[in-house]
């Protein structure tokens, strides 16, 4: 089965500093998706990015980039210039036709 | 570690029938969701419910889809009559607390209407 792993339960960043979150899934599959969705209070889930395993570019939206590296099965997201905006449960999912989501990190602005 | 367990982890269904997705949240957890993700897209918030009430909607749970806590572990989404439309991964979470709580998700049932 697949699982996918957070190993950040909290994360801290200064406003308009760097901050990366970890995600590590673990499949047979040579072929699937990853996501991250931000998840603000009220439990909405916000797309923030997908990556597709076949593609060897890394995907990026905005602020927004991932690092994937297939061969280590580890999918992390960083946020440049972060926001107070961007304060949230972040949950890293892999999907292949069965779609796993991890436990979320939970991310902190300071202003 | 508990677990969220949904089942079945898949039902066929024909148009126009009535399905109920079931629920088992984790035993001490006190608000539960449902989240839909139609093949190839994106999750979709559906609904949150608690103290046996729905809390928030989204614009998707309209009239045809109802949820309910029938007795003290089950949390079941019904969905009435239903589409083509409707074939979904659908989700169910439960949480301790709101806000900022850490969700917990189930393996999701996997809805496909005929």
């Amino acid at each position: 089965a697949q699982t996918v792993t957070q190993s950040q339960p909290e994360m801290s960043v200064q406003e308009a500093e760097t901050v990366t979150l970890s995600c590590t899934y673990d499949t047979s599959e040579s072929d699937y998706y990853l996501f991250w969705y931000k998840q603000p209070p009220s439990r909405q889930m916000i797309l923030v990015i997908r990556q597709e395993a076949y593609k060897q570019q890394n995907a990026t939206e905005n602020r927004f980039s991932v690092n994937f590296q297939k061969a280590a099965k580890s999918f992390s997201l960083k946020i440049s210039d972060s926001q107070l905006g961007d304060a949230a449960m972040y949950f890293c999912a892999y999907d292949n036709n069965d779609m796993r989501f991890g436990a979320g990190t939970r991310l902190t602005v300071k202003p | 570690e508990p677990e969220v367990t949904q089942t079945p982890s898949h039902q066929v269904t024909q148009m126009g029938q009535e399905v109920i997705l079931r629920c088992v949240p984790i035993s001490n957890h006190l608000y539960f969701y449902w989240y839909r993700q139609i093949l190839g897209q994106k999750v979709e918030f559906l609904v949150s419910f608690y103290n046996n009430e729905i809390s928030e909607k989204s614009e998707i749970f309209d009239d045809q889809f109802s949820v309910e806590r029938p007795d003290g572990s089950n949390f079941t989404l019904k969905i009435r009559s239903t589409k083509l439309e409707d074939s979904a991964m659908y989700f169910c979470a439960s949480s301790e607390g709101d806000r900022n709580s850490p969700l917990h998700f189930g393996n999701g049932t996997r809805l496909t209407v005929t």
